[in-house]
């Protein structure tokens, strides 16, 4: 089982800021790795597949990068409604077994 | 537009059963794969199981393996997850997902692109 490991767990910020999230891959999953939003009460929302490429809809201030084992999600300008719990995935393996980090909470500082 | 529909959750004991189904609009069914993931309360996304676009292709987590067996009717656009001898751990909100293509085929998988509300199951005697 590839283990995903996100770093920090929470993270305070102010609106504004420019923020990274990082995600770590015990083993390669070459650019196979998704980004998720999830706010409290709903359902996770993808930000970003394929290491790099945002989802429909999602802002450009929302980037993605890394391949391989290293993975980081950066937000450029933080908005209020930004604060929510981010999961980064991979989806590497098929048959699938796949796995989520623990996730990073933004709160506001 | 895409929904997903989950329901056939409830509270159930321990070591007993319970079949969950997502119902699905929207979409070409059967042109995608889907899985299943499980959120336990106050807790992060947990994958349970994944199934390809004709059921050729399986998976589900160590921690299901063996207990659970997900399944799809595409004449129905429908997704289903039985679940066997339950245990308080298997506790969470289950949601049912879409697997979207790749950002250069659809021949690859790329990341879950929608989302069911969920339906939560309670495991306790």
């Amino acid at each position: 089982e590839i283990v995903m490991t996100q770093s920090p767990a929470t993270l305070s910020v102010s609106p504004g800021e420019r923020v990274t999230l990082s995600c770590r891959a015990s083993q390669s999953v070459s650019s196979n790795l998704a980004w998720y939003q999830q706010k409290p009460g709903q359902a996770p929302r993808l930000l970003i597949y394929d290491s790099s490429t945002r989802a429909t809809g999602i802002p450009a201030r929302f980037s993605g990068s890394g391949s391989g084992t290293e993975f980081t999600l950066t937000i450029s300008s933080l908005q209020f409604e930004d604060f929510a719990v981010y999961y980064c995935q991979q989806y590497q393996t098929w048959p699938p077994l796949y796995t989520f980090g623990q996730g990073t909470k933004l709160e506001i500082k | 537009e895409v929904v997903l529909v989950e329901s056939g959750g409830g509270l159930v004991q321990p070591g007993r059963s319970l079949r969950l189904s997502c119902a699905a609009s929207g979409f070409t069914f059967d042109d995608y794969a889907m899985h299943w993931v499980r959120q336990a309360p106050g807790k992060g996304l947990e994958w349970v199981s994944g199934i390809s676009w004709k059921s050729g292709s399986i998976g589900y987590a160590d921690s299901v393996k063996g207990r659970f067996t997900i399944s799809r009717d595409n004449a129905k656009n429908s997704l289903y997850l039985q679940m066997n001898s339950l245990r308080t751990e298997d506790m969470a909100l289950y949601y049912c997902v879409r697997q979207g293509c790749s950002s250069t085929s659809c021949r690859r998988p790329g990341g879950f692109d929608y989302w069911g509300q969920g339906t939560l199951v309670t495991v306790s005697s």
